[in-house]
């Protein structure tokens, strides 16, 4: 079956520009995370979404990052006035959501390829 | 506040011996934990997951990792390296909310 996708694949931009980073989940995942990786380091988590809604935000780093999932699918990932120090593989995650009321914590997170960003 | 310490940056192995990546946690409640493993240009693969059953997990292309609350330690181990095996491996812990704290990550070189 499909995995989770993720568009583009790299993406180079000016500084000052305005970016939009896409994330396809898998078929009927509910939970989509949003991930960070720079270089030489692990993944840092920045937004979570349950449906529609973005549950957790806590890891933006600041108000120019901006993400939304406005039918509970698809998710897009959106950065203002990109700055050089954005420059990162962004990575995208979906999970099930456990029945029962069991802990989100336990499911598996499948990753997309990421995207890698380039801000000159 | 939860963290993870992956000890050893990168960790060079002869092909057909055993492997060892170290990964310690600091978590408040008990943990989820996970091994991820990133071939280059490539996302992120889940080798193994502890979820408090069984102390010792078994996972993908014969990666084991044995949970020690004790110890604070949820250790990667495989007996016999392959050429493969050659990639970037990540500890990671939850919580219950799903968020995941990923280690910096260690990556293995197999020589032949």
């Amino acid at each position: 079956g499909a995995g989770v996708s993720q568009t583009p694949s790299n993406k180079v931009t000016e500084k000052g520009k305005y970016v939009e980073l896409r994330c396809d989940p898998i078929s009927g995942h509910t939970a989509l995370y949003w991930y960070r990786q720079s270089l030489g380091q692990g993944p840092e988590f920045l937004i979570y979404f349950q449906g529609t809604g973005a549950a957790d935000d806590s890891g933006l780093p600041n108000d120019r990052f901006f993400a939304v999932r406005p039918e509970g699918s698809v998710s897009t990932l959106k950065i203002q006035r990109t700055e050089r120090g954005d420059s990162a593989v962004y990575l995208c995650a979906s999970s099930l959501i456990p029945s029962g009321g069991g802990a989100r914590g336990q499911e598996t997170q499948y990753f997309g390829p990421g995207t890698r960003l380039l801000v000159l | 506040a939860q963290s993870v310490t992956q000890l050893g940056s990168h960790v060079s192995v002869s092909e057909g011996a055993l492997v060892l990546l170290r990964c310690n946690y600091s978590s408040s409640v008990p943990p989820y934990l996970f091994w991820y493993v990133q071939y280059p240009n490539q996302g992120l693969q889940l080798l193994l997951k502890y979820t408090s059953a069984a102390t010792l997990v078994k996972g993908i292309n014969g990666f084991e990792a044995e949970f020690k609350k004790s110890e604070t330690s949820f250790h990667l181990t495989k007996p016999s390296a392959h050429m493969s095996d050659a990639a970037e491996y990540f500890c990671a812990v939850s919580d219950r909310r799903g968020k995941l704290q990923f280690g910096a990550g260690t990556q293995v070189v197999v020589t032949p």
